[in-house]
């Protein structure tokens, strides 16, 4: 079974700071996904990394795939209120039966 | 584009009730995945429908069970309930063969 374990699991900064999360396997993933989910609604994709090392930019979000397709992060620059959210990270295809396979999540709270 | 709608929003039941839940994928779209989303466990697989078919399910017993209709909505099926089955059900479509799943917002579902 494949897993990913993010981390940190919670993390609470002040607005204007920076930030990296951390999505972690020991399996190899074809591509890896990173979602953010806000309170009462469903899970909204950010981004896919297919290619390993490949890094991609999303405003002052930027998400590197690991040389060896195992690994992920996500960095956040000037975090604002607005980035307050579960942040997930799903690796396909999977352990998951449906082909992803999701990890539990950061909490992220940025406090104004 | 009208996004995957789910419903109910909320539903409170009490222990060995039965529950249906129900998805309307994006137009067109003809895979729909189903998710359990309890706290602290992260979204685990349920169920996956592709043109009216099952696909797959995930690790979870027989009382889970579910079925996709001709215009590729869906419904999910919980019976005996139990009180872990509290959690937030999510609804995702998926146009075959792109990689990208749109998640609805989910039912919140509370067993006392």
């Amino acid at each position: 079974t494949q897993l990913l374990e993010q981390s940190p699991q919670f993390l609470s900064i002040q607005e204007g700071e920076n930030l990296t999360v951390y999505c972690n396997s020991s399996s190899v993933f074809s591509s890896l996904q990173w979602y953010r989910q806000e309170p009462g609604e469903g899970p909204v994709l950010l981004v896919t990394v297919v290619t390993g090392g490949e890094v991609k930019k999303l405003k002052r979000l930027t998400f590197q795939f690991g040389d060896a397709r195992k690994d992920s992060s996500l960095h956040i620059t000037a975090a604002q209120p607005g980035d307050t959210g579960l942040y997930l990270c799903a690796g396909a295809p999977g352990g998951g039966a449906d082909g992803l396979t999701f990890g539990k999540g950061t909490h992220l709270i940025i406090q104004p | 584009e009208a996004g995957v709608t789910q419903s109910p929003t909320h539903l409170i039941k009490t222990r060995g009730q039965q529950v249906t839940l129900r998805c309307s994928p994006i137009s067109g779209h003809t895979s729909v995945y189903w998710y359990q989303q309890a706290l602290g466990l992260g979204l685990q697989f349920l169920l996956w429908y592709d043109e009216g078919e099952e696909r797959n399910r995930g690790n979870f017993p027989p009382r889970f069970s579910g079925r996709q209709f001709p215009n590729y909505s869906s419904e999910l099926n919980v019976n005996a309930l139990e009180l872990e089955d509290s959690a937030l059900y999510l609804c995702a479509s998926r146009l075959q063969q792109v990689r990208r799943r749109l998640f609805g917002p989910g039912t919140r579902l509370t067993v006392l």
